[in-house]
């Protein structure tokens, strides 16, 4: 059972272009999203986090947006570098859980 | 000056064989938690420790036991390893488990 759900395994993206990848939760206690970018070798590192009364939240070049009704969010990165190809995993977490649930992963690719 | 180290970060051992895995954080955070990514890049959570108590138990086998001596340190220890077992293993922490999580850099437990 697969609470969190990134169905794109993998996204190639033009330097410069917007990257846009996909997470869908089922999950409606889910009130804590976050997104992570790991390289090969390293262990996750924290992005951009949103929480469920917000429905965006930008950092740089690092944009999240939330759609609580369609359980959907998505992690915007304009423009593309690439030093951003790396694997990103979205979680979810909620107050009192202590777990942070993970999707499967995007490998992006950014090519120059 | 890291802030979740674990060490080791390669362990190649025999079936059977008894191993562990030490995490060490110096951020002050009161949660720590053991993940496992498998061969499907899948990150899963195996247990949370608050404040030194374990909160989480995942459905792991009991020949894993965690060990948590003070808030800083959580160790994982397994007993008579199975081939399946191999993975990589990551350590993390947060601040009381609603915020995001730093992640050590992974020990990749591979049994023979």
């Amino acid at each position: 059972d697969q609470q969190v759900k990134q169905n794109s395994p993998s996204l190639s993206v033009q330097e410069g272009r917007i990257s846009i990848l996909n997470c869908d939760y089922t999950n409606s206690m889910f009130d804590y999203f976050l997104w992570y970018k790991k390289y090969p070798a390293e262990g996750p590192t924290f992005l951009i986090s949103i929480s469920s009364i917000k429905d965006k939240n930008e950092d740089g070049r690092f944009t999240v947006f939330l759609n609580k009704s369609a359980k959907h969010l998505s992690l915007h990165i304009v423009p593309s570098q690439p030093g951003d190809s790396a694997v990103y995993f979205c979680a979810a977490t909620f107050s009192g859980t202590y777990k942070y649930i993970f999707g499967t992963g995007t490998r992006l690719k950014v090519l120059a | 000056d890291t802030a979740v180290s674990q060490t080791p970060k390669y362990l190649v051992t025999q079936m059977g064989n008894d191993k562990s895995i030490k995490c060490e954080q110096n951020l002050g955070h009161d949660t720590m938690y053991w993940y496992k990514q498998d061969s499907k890049k899948f990150l899963k959570i195996m247990f949370s420790y608050n404040n030194k108590e374990l909160i989480i138990n995942e459905t792991v086998p009991n020949r894993f036991s965690p060990k948590s001596p003070d808030k800083a340190h959580l160790n994982l220890h397994i007993n008579s390893l199975e081939l399946g077992d191999s993975a990589v293993y990551f350590c993390a922490s947060s601040s009381q488990g609603y915020t995001e999580a730093f992640f050590g850099q992974g020990t990749r437990l591979t049994v023979v």
